[in-house]
């Protein structure tokens, strides 16, 4: 079974902090996602990455980074936390083959 | 631009009615056509890939279907715990990315 975990279930921060959201991947997935979920908002695409240390923006990446040394590992960065980033955080990786993406269980941020 | 509408945005059953979920989409060349189950609070589940029209895929009480412009998701006697919301996503040929839809909220009552 392909297993995505995130660092965090729940996490608190004060405006201005740096966050930093991790997620393993034990699948050996070359696509790993980042996605933030809102009530209305449904999922939007923060930033992907195809392979280790390669990044593309999706389609709400402002206020956001990536990073990717490992190929299990892909970080999410939020450089100056504000509280319009209070959301849910989910985390997928997909293979090449059929890029079924599988989900992490989602970290829930709130900033204070 | 690819576009996912699902619908309706939310169904309420009676257990053991049967009923259809609607994915319709657009898109320049499918990949693949994926349906996920998410409960409140937790990740989406992957259900099915559906790849080319006239496929099914079915999986206890649900079954996939595609055509050339939607899919559905028929849910067949279903019980409580068939309560969650259903999204539906597409990726094209050229991409590897998926872009998903709003999703329709499922709750079945005893």
């Amino acid at each position: 079974d392909v297993k995505v975990t995130q660092s965090s279930r729940y996490l608190v921060k004060r405006t201005g902090e740096k966050v930093f959201l991790e997620c393993v991947q034990d699948m050996d997935h070359e696509n790993m996602f980042w996605y933030r979920q809102d009530p209305g908002l449904g999922l939007r695409l923060i930033y992907f990455s195809y392979d280790v240390k390669m990044k593309e923006k999706g389609d709400i990446p402002e206020g956001y980074s990536v990073s990717r040394e490992k190929k299990e590992r892909f970080s999410l960065i939020l450089e100056s936390a504000s509280t319009n980033q209070t959301s849910m955080y989910l985390c997928a990786s997909s293979s090449v083959q059929d890029y079924e993406q599988y989900f992490g269980p989602g970290t829930r941020l709130t900033v204070t | 631009e690819d576009q996912v509408t699902q619908s309706p945005e939310a169904l309420r059953l009676q257990e053991g009615e049967s009923s259809s979920l609607n994915c319709s989409y657009t898109v320049s060349g499918l990949r693949g056509l994926f349906w996920y189950r998410q409960d409140p609070g937790k990740g989406p589940e992957f259900l099915f890939t559906l790849y080319s029209a006239g496929e099914e895929k079915e999986k206890e009480r649900l079954k996939a279907t595609l055509t050339k412009k939607e899919s559905f998701l028929h849910i067949t006697a279903p019980k409580p715990e068939d309560s969650a919301t259903y999204l539906c996503a597409v990726i094209k040929a050229a991409g590897n990315k998926l872009t998903f839809g709003g999703g329709t909220r499922v709750l079945v009552k005893p």
